[in-house]
């Protein structure tokens, strides 16, 4: 069974600080989705990445695939109070278009 | 585009009662997938179609789940009976192959009691 471990599992920072999300995996993705929820919706997509090393920025987001495609993070740069909310990696492995998601990282941004 | 549509939001039933969660996919889009989140266990997947056919519903907990996608707009999942262990916020998503991005729904929350 693939397992998508993320850490930190909760994170409380203030506004302005510099933080970064793991996601790690045995398992040898194909591509790998990272989303945001926030309370009451369902997970909004930020990016995907399918290629070992490849590195994606989003505004103050950056978002790297390990070289090995079997890892990857998420920094935020400057966290705002907006950032708040569970963040979900998810990968999907060769030949399957299903896709597994972590187990999340709760991040609180305070004001 | 409205986005994935499901309904109802918010579901409380009896254990041993039938309960139908609906989901309206966007248009176009020819993958549907139906997931679980819990707390202890996350977002779970649990079954997904392929132009209204079921690929893989391994994650399908037991015989008494069940879902179906009559035409390429319209999915449902079927608990019968159900039990409170059931209780959780299930999602439907739906993806087009070309982009692989899934964009979800805002749920439905059921509780058994």
């Amino acid at each position: 069974t693939q397992l998508l471990e993320q850490s930190p599992q909760f994170l409380s920072i203030q506004e302005g600080e510099n933080l970064t999300v793991y996601c790690n995996s045995s398992s040898v993705f194909s591509s790998l989705q990272w989303y945001r929820q926030e309370p009451g919706e369902g997970p909004v997509l930020l990016v995907t990445v399918v290629t070992g090393g490849e590195v994606k920025k989003l505004k103050r987001l950056t978002f790297q695939f390990g070289d090995a495609r079997k890892d990857s993070s998420l920094h935020i740069t400057a966290a705002q109070p907006g950032d708040t909310g569970l963040y979900l990696c998810a990968g999907a492995t060769s030949g399957t278009y299903k896709y597994i998601f972590g187990t999340g990282t709760r991040l609180k941004v305070l004001a | 585009d409205a986005g994935v549509i499901q309904s109802p939001r918010h579901e409380v039933t009896e254990m041993g009662q039938e309960v139908t969660l609906r989901c309206k996919p966007i248009s176009g889009h020819d993958y549907l997938f139906w997931y679980r989140q819990t707390m202890m266990r996350g977002l779970e997947l649990l079954i997904y179609f392929n132009n209204n056919v079921p690929i893989d519903d391994s994650g399908m907990p037991e015989d008494r789940f069940s879902a179906k996608m009559p035409n390429a707009s319209f999915s449902t999942l079927k608990i019968q009976p159900s039990e409170p262990r059931d209780s959780a916020v299930y999602f439907c998503a739906s993806s087009d192959y070309r982009d692989h991005g899934y964009t979800f729904g805002s749920g439905t929350r059921l509780t058994v009691v």
